[in-house]
Protein backbone atom coordinates (compact mmCIF):
# COMPACT_ATOMS: atom_id res chain seq x y z
CA UNK A 1 0.00 0.00 0.00
CA UNK A 2 1.07 3.39 -1.03
CA UNK A 3 -0.61 5.88 0.82
CA UNK A 4 -2.15 6.74 -2.66
CA UNK A 5 -5.88 6.74 -3.15
CA UNK A 6 -8.12 7.23 -5.80
CA UNK A 7 -11.83 7.83 -6.75
CA UNK A 8 -13.78 6.29 -8.01
CA UNK A 9 -12.29 2.84 -8.68
CA UNK A 10 -14.59 2.11 -12.02
CA UNK A 11 -16.45 4.68 -14.09
CA UNK A 12 -18.71 4.65 -17.19
CA UNK A 13 -19.66 7.19 -18.98
CA UNK A 14 -20.62 8.08 -22.70
CA UNK A 15 -19.70 9.92 -25.10
CA UNK A 16 -19.66 13.87 -24.78
CA UNK A 17 -20.44 13.76 -21.29
CA UNK A 18 -17.61 14.71 -18.39
CA UNK A 19 -15.92 12.94 -16.16
CA UNK A 20 -13.99 13.84 -12.19
CA UNK A 21 -11.46 11.76 -11.14
CA UNK A 22 -9.71 12.26 -8.01
CA UNK A 23 -6.57 11.24 -5.71
CA UNK A 24 -5.35 11.94 -2.87
CA UNK A 25 -1.20 12.23 -2.42
CA UNK A 26 0.64 10.56 0.05
CA UNK A 27 1.59 12.45 3.53
CA UNK A 28 4.34 14.60 2.83
CA UNK A 29 4.14 14.81 -1.05
CA UNK A 30 4.02 17.79 -2.73
CA UNK A 31 3.75 16.62 -6.66
CA UNK A 32 0.92 14.98 -8.16
CA UNK A 33 1.14 13.55 -11.83
CA UNK A 34 -1.93 12.15 -13.49
CA UNK A 35 -1.42 9.00 -16.28
CA UNK A 36 -3.67 7.47 -19.18
CA UNK A 37 -3.00 4.01 -19.99
CA UNK A 38 -4.99 2.32 -22.44
CA UNK A 39 -4.64 -1.39 -22.41
CA UNK A 40 -1.54 -3.11 -23.31
CA UNK A 41 0.37 0.22 -23.19
CA UNK A 42 2.91 1.86 -20.99
CA UNK A 43 1.29 4.85 -18.37
CA UNK A 44 1.33 7.80 -20.85
CA UNK A 45 2.09 11.21 -18.80
CA UNK A 46 -0.79 13.95 -18.83
CA UNK A 47 0.25 16.38 -16.67
CA UNK A 48 1.78 16.95 -13.19
CA UNK A 49 1.11 19.71 -10.54
CA UNK A 50 3.68 20.86 -8.14
CA UNK A 51 2.26 23.19 -5.18
CA UNK A 52 -0.72 23.75 -6.82
CA UNK A 53 0.33 24.57 -10.26
CA UNK A 54 0.80 22.80 -13.60
CA UNK A 55 4.40 22.11 -13.78
CA UNK A 56 4.11 19.73 -17.31
CA UNK A 57 1.71 18.36 -19.59
CA UNK A 58 2.22 15.66 -22.03
CA UNK A 59 0.44 15.15 -25.12
CA UNK A 60 -2.83 15.50 -24.12
CA UNK A 61 -5.46 17.95 -25.63
CA UNK A 62 -6.65 21.00 -23.07
CA UNK A 63 -10.30 19.36 -22.41
CA UNK A 64 -8.08 17.26 -20.22
CA UNK A 65 -7.62 19.37 -16.99
CA UNK A 66 -6.33 19.64 -13.24
CA UNK A 67 -6.18 20.74 -9.91
CA UNK A 68 -4.36 20.64 -7.10
CA UNK A 69 -5.72 21.62 -3.54
CA UNK A 70 -3.59 23.23 -0.72
CA UNK A 71 -3.72 19.93 0.82
CA UNK A 72 -2.07 18.37 -1.89
CA UNK A 73 -4.78 16.09 -3.39
CA UNK A 74 -6.03 16.53 -6.99
CA UNK A 75 -8.41 16.32 -9.88
CA UNK A 76 -8.46 15.29 -12.94
CA UNK A 77 -11.41 16.41 -15.01
CA UNK A 78 -12.06 15.48 -18.78
CA UNK A 79 -14.52 17.07 -21.24
CA UNK A 80 -16.36 15.78 -24.27
CA UNK A 81 -15.47 12.45 -23.67
CA UNK A 82 -14.55 10.34 -26.61
CA UNK A 83 -14.66 6.63 -26.96
CA UNK A 84 -10.73 6.44 -27.08
CA UNK A 85 -10.07 8.23 -23.33
CA UNK A 86 -11.37 4.89 -22.29
CA UNK A 87 -8.70 3.73 -20.14
CA UNK A 88 -6.77 2.96 -16.89
CA UNK A 89 -6.09 6.39 -14.88
CA UNK A 90 -3.65 6.89 -12.85
CA UNK A 91 -2.37 9.71 -10.65
CA UNK A 92 1.08 9.42 -8.63
CA UNK A 93 2.37 11.22 -5.89
CA UNK A 94 6.31 12.19 -5.11
CA UNK A 95 8.53 14.65 -3.42
CA UNK A 96 9.20 17.46 -5.91
CA UNK A 97 11.35 20.50 -5.45
CA UNK A 98 12.36 23.95 -6.53
CA UNK A 99 15.79 23.09 -7.11
CA UNK A 100 14.81 20.59 -9.62
CA UNK A 101 17.31 17.56 -9.80
CA UNK A 102 14.46 15.38 -12.31
CA UNK A 103 11.82 13.22 -10.77
CA UNK A 104 12.16 10.93 -7.44
CA UNK A 105 10.29 7.76 -6.94
CA UNK A 106 6.71 7.91 -7.54
CA UNK A 107 3.74 6.41 -5.69
CA UNK A 108 0.98 5.36 -7.88
CA UNK A 109 -2.63 4.95 -6.50
CA UNK A 110 -4.47 2.05 -7.89
CA UNK A 111 -6.25 3.58 -10.54
CA UNK A 112 -9.89 4.60 -12.25
CA UNK A 113 -10.66 2.14 -14.68
CA UNK A 114 -13.06 4.84 -17.20
CA UNK A 115 -15.47 3.21 -20.22
CA UNK A 116 -16.61 5.47 -22.40
CA UNK A 117 -19.61 4.31 -24.31
CA UNK B 1 12.54 13.85 -20.90
CA UNK B 2 12.98 10.48 -22.39
CA UNK B 3 11.46 7.06 -22.31
CA UNK B 4 13.23 3.25 -21.83
CA UNK B 5 12.85 0.91 -24.28
CA UNK B 6 12.17 -2.11 -22.55
CA UNK B 7 13.45 -5.50 -24.44
CA UNK B 8 12.31 -8.02 -24.31
CA UNK B 9 8.58 -7.50 -24.69
CA UNK B 10 7.36 -10.75 -23.34
CA UNK B 11 9.22 -13.40 -21.17
CA UNK B 12 7.96 -16.62 -20.08
CA UNK B 13 9.85 -18.68 -17.72
CA UNK B 14 9.73 -21.44 -14.92
CA UNK B 15 9.28 -21.27 -11.24
CA UNK B 16 12.76 -20.84 -9.35
CA UNK B 17 14.72 -19.65 -12.76
CA UNK B 18 16.12 -16.28 -13.20
CA UNK B 19 14.25 -13.71 -15.41
CA UNK B 20 16.38 -10.95 -16.93
CA UNK B 21 14.80 -7.21 -18.52
CA UNK B 22 17.34 -4.67 -20.06
CA UNK B 23 16.34 -1.16 -20.41
CA UNK B 24 17.96 1.17 -23.16
CA UNK B 25 17.65 4.88 -23.19
CA UNK B 26 19.25 7.82 -25.08
CA UNK B 27 20.66 10.88 -23.38
CA UNK B 28 22.07 11.31 -20.12
CA UNK B 29 20.34 10.60 -16.84
CA UNK B 30 20.13 11.79 -12.87
CA UNK B 31 18.47 8.38 -11.95
CA UNK B 32 16.64 5.43 -13.26
CA UNK B 33 13.70 3.58 -12.01
CA UNK B 34 11.54 0.40 -12.30
CA UNK B 35 8.44 -0.29 -11.66
CA UNK B 36 6.36 -3.51 -11.50
CA UNK B 37 2.37 -3.66 -12.46
CA UNK B 38 0.22 -6.64 -11.80
CA UNK B 39 -2.72 -6.66 -14.26
CA UNK B 40 -5.01 -3.96 -14.13
CA UNK B 41 -3.29 -2.24 -10.82
CA UNK B 42 -1.26 0.87 -10.40
CA UNK B 43 2.62 0.72 -10.52
CA UNK B 44 4.80 -0.12 -7.78
CA UNK B 45 8.33 1.37 -7.40
CA UNK B 46 10.80 -1.26 -6.87
CA UNK B 47 14.52 0.61 -7.13
CA UNK B 48 15.91 3.76 -8.30
CA UNK B 49 19.60 3.41 -8.96
CA UNK B 50 21.23 6.97 -9.71
CA UNK B 51 23.65 7.81 -12.52
CA UNK B 52 26.28 7.40 -10.21
CA UNK B 53 25.36 4.06 -8.93
CA UNK B 54 26.10 1.20 -10.50
CA UNK B 55 24.48 -1.92 -8.65
CA UNK B 56 22.04 -1.81 -6.84
CA UNK B 57 20.09 -4.97 -4.84
CA UNK B 58 16.73 -5.32 -3.16
CA UNK B 59 15.60 -8.86 -1.72
CA UNK B 60 15.77 -10.74 -4.93
CA UNK B 61 16.51 -8.09 -7.27
CA UNK B 62 19.15 -6.90 -8.46
CA UNK B 63 19.53 -3.68 -11.01
CA UNK B 64 22.97 -2.83 -13.23
CA UNK B 65 23.09 0.73 -14.69
CA UNK B 66 25.71 0.90 -17.15
CA UNK B 67 25.56 4.41 -18.32
CA UNK B 68 28.43 3.84 -21.19
CA UNK B 69 26.13 2.08 -22.57
CA UNK B 70 22.72 3.90 -21.35
CA UNK B 71 21.53 0.85 -20.62
CA UNK B 72 20.10 -1.12 -17.23
CA UNK B 73 18.56 -4.61 -16.38
CA UNK B 74 16.60 -5.70 -13.79
CA UNK B 75 16.99 -8.94 -12.55
CA UNK B 76 14.57 -11.41 -10.42
CA UNK B 77 16.18 -14.36 -8.96
CA UNK B 78 14.29 -17.72 -8.17
CA UNK B 79 11.28 -16.68 -9.99
CA UNK B 80 7.82 -16.79 -8.31
CA UNK B 81 4.32 -16.91 -10.10
CA UNK B 82 3.38 -13.94 -7.84
CA UNK B 83 6.25 -12.21 -9.99
CA UNK B 84 4.18 -12.33 -13.12
CA UNK B 85 3.77 -8.91 -13.93
CA UNK B 86 4.49 -6.25 -16.83
CA UNK B 87 7.67 -4.26 -15.82
CA UNK B 88 8.72 -0.43 -16.85
CA UNK B 89 12.09 1.14 -16.65
CA UNK B 90 11.81 4.73 -16.08
CA UNK B 91 14.96 6.95 -17.29
CA UNK B 92 14.88 10.40 -15.53
CA UNK B 93 17.16 12.55 -16.64
CA UNK B 94 18.32 16.14 -14.73
CA UNK B 95 15.74 18.62 -14.81
CA UNK B 96 12.69 16.36 -15.99
CA UNK B 97 9.45 17.26 -14.53
CA UNK B 98 7.82 13.82 -15.09
CA UNK B 99 8.38 10.48 -15.18
CA UNK B 100 7.75 8.74 -18.67
CA UNK B 101 7.53 5.20 -19.39
CA UNK B 102 7.87 2.64 -22.38
CA UNK B 103 5.70 -0.36 -22.63
CA UNK B 104 7.11 -2.69 -20.40
CA UNK B 105 8.18 -6.47 -20.33
CA UNK B 106 5.79 -8.42 -19.97
CA UNK B 107 6.79 -11.27 -17.59
CA UNK B 108 5.03 -14.66 -16.73
CA UNK B 109 6.32 -17.14 -14.17
CA UNK B 110 4.66 -20.81 -14.84
CA UNK B 111 4.16 -22.85 -12.12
Amino acid sequence: ETGVTQSPTHLIKTRGQQVTLRCSSQSGHNTVSWYQQALGQGPQFIFQYYREEENGRGNFPPRFSGLQFPNYSSELNVNALELDDSALYLCASSVGSDRGGGQETQYFGPGTRLLVL
Amino acid sequence: SQQGEEDPQALSIQEGENATMNCSYKTSINNLQWYRQNSGRGLVHLILIRSNEREKHSGRLRVTLDTSKKSSSLLITASRAADTASYFCAPVSGGDQKVTFGTGTKLQVIP
